[in-house]
């Protein structure tokens, strides 16, 4: 099983900051995940990495940006945060081949903006 | 477009036996999932179907019926514990990419 992990885990930050959600794994995952998750709803993919320096926007369009510089690190930024943002930020990893699309979770960093 | 459907919520007794259905409409199909999210917690892994047919693994089995786009978990021997959310997600053509559905919310009792 991955080891994946996310920080912080909880985020109360005013309007108009600038914040990055950190993300790593330790099992060499070549493809990362973000996903957006509002209370009682279902996961949406918001970006996506199949290895270093490839990053792709998910089915849910987000304000936030993403980098992949190194495998083990995946990190997402809001510029500008704002309270349409507040919500919960899952990171997910698994390896390449379709026997191994599993993809592993980490405990998400849930993101309050005032 | 995907969709997918669960129950929104089953409540069941513990030690007994509780069957959470999921069916999905994706565009292709490459595998179904299920994980079991506890409040505040990440999701976890629990089960993989990609072809037709029963997945067991322990208490947990997990059913695939590709032609009906037809899926179920079945819990046997329920604990306390097992009261959690229980995701339905399928990887369509992007074959990267889960599509989750809402979640079953399980209450398990005494």
């Amino acid at each position: 099983e991955a080891d994946i992990y996310q920080t912080p885990r909880y985020l109360v930050i005013g309007t108009g900051k600038k914040i990055t959600l950190e993300c790593s794994q330790t099992m060499g995952h070549d493809k990362m995940y973000w996903y957006q998750q509002d209370p009682g709803m279902e996961l949406h993919l918001i970006h996506y990495s199949y290895g270093v320096n490839s990053t792709e926007k998910g089915d849910l369009s987000s304000e936030s940006t993403v980098s992949r510089i190194r495998t083990e690190h995946f990190p997402l930024t809001l510029e500008s945060a704002r309270p349409s943002h507040t919500s919960q930020y899952l990171c997910a990893s698994s390896e390449w081949g379709l026997e191994e699309n599993i993809q592993y979770f980490g405990a998400g960093t849930r993101l309050s903006v005032l | 477009g995907q969709n997918i459907d669960q129950p929104t919520e089953m409540t069941a007794t513990e030690g007994a036996i509780v069957q959470i259905n999921c069916t999905y409409q994706t565009s292709g199909f490459n595998g179904l999932f299920w994980y079991q999210q506890h409040a505040g917690e990440a999701p976890t892994f629990l089960s993989y179907n990609v072809l037709d047919g029963l997945e067991e693994k322990g208490r947990f089995s997990s059913f695939l019926s590709r032609s009906k786009g037809y899926s179920y978990l079945l819990l046997k021997e329920l604990q306390m514990k097992d009261s959690a959310s229980y995701l339905c997600a399928v990887i369509g053509n992007s074959g990267y990419a889960l599509n989750f559905g809402k979640g079953t919310s399980l209450l398990v009792t005494p």
